[in-house]
């Protein structure tokens, strides 16, 4: 079946470390996004991706990188400039054009000690 | 400006009460996609419904129904008889374009058996 591959699910690591949160595709979608949720706060766009080799910053890109070597992956690495990074991790895909909607993975929740 | 408003943070209800859950937002562009998704605890976002800003219809699944008023900016969402098991969190976006799926801060829906 189809769908969005997100690890681990858990994830500690120290404070100025950082950490690359895996997600992975088979749906052969072209556009893949990443957002974060805290809670009250629904959930905000770091990165977005329509294309291989190809991204954008979203709402809160501070802190964070990504890459886009092959349209199946889009790994999020959360960098040690990221002030705050304790939080629920979605990425998201979609297939492109309006009336598609996104499809997410089920999530990593990135502790920092 | 694009904007998702989720007036209520949390809602609690015994088992077989309808409730009523509100979404209202903005935005300037009369191209547009309203979604309703729900987060059980495991945490992946799950898709219940998308509408098109041209379609005003109210549309019913099951025991769940959708109100949509372009008058009022509102999407509201009902849950009709509700069960143990529709306790989530559920989130109202708005898509203006790929790039853009703006997201509420979330309504916690606590059913009590």
């Amino acid at each position: 079946d189809g769908g969005i591959t997100q690890s681990p699910k858990y994830l500690f690591r120290k404070e100025g470390q950082n950490v690359t949160l895996s997600c992975e595709q088979n749906l052969n979608h072209d556009a893949m996004y990443w957002y974060r949720q805290d809670p009250g706060q629904g959930l905000r766009l770091i990165y977005y991706s329509q294309i291989v080799n190809d991204f954008q910053k979203g709402d809160i890109a501070e802190g964070y990188s990504v890459s886009r070597e092959k349209k199946e992956s889009f790994p999020l690495t959360v960098t040690s400039a990221q002030k705050n990074p304790t939080a629920f991790y979605l990425c998201a895909t979609s297939r492109g054009g309006l009336n598609y909607g996104y499809t997410f993975g089920s999530g990593t929740r990135l502790t920092v000690v | 400006a694009q904007k998702v408003t989720q007036a209520q943070t949390e809602i609690s209800v015994v088992e077989k009460e309808d409730v009523t859950l509100d979404c209202v937002y903005e935005t300037r562009d009369t191209t547009y996609y309203l979604f309703w998704y729900k987060q059980p605890p495991s945490g992946e976002l799950v898709f219940l419904i998308r509408r098109n800003s041209f379609d005003e219809q109210n549309e019913i699944s099951g025991r769940y129904s959708w109100n949509f008023q372009k008058s009022t900016s509102s999407f509201n969402f009902t849950i009709t008889a509700s069960q143990v098991v529709d306790s989530a969190v559920y989130f109202c976006a708005l898509l203006r374009n790929n790039n853009d799926m703006r997201f509420g801060a979330g309504t916690r829906l606590t059913v009590k058996p």
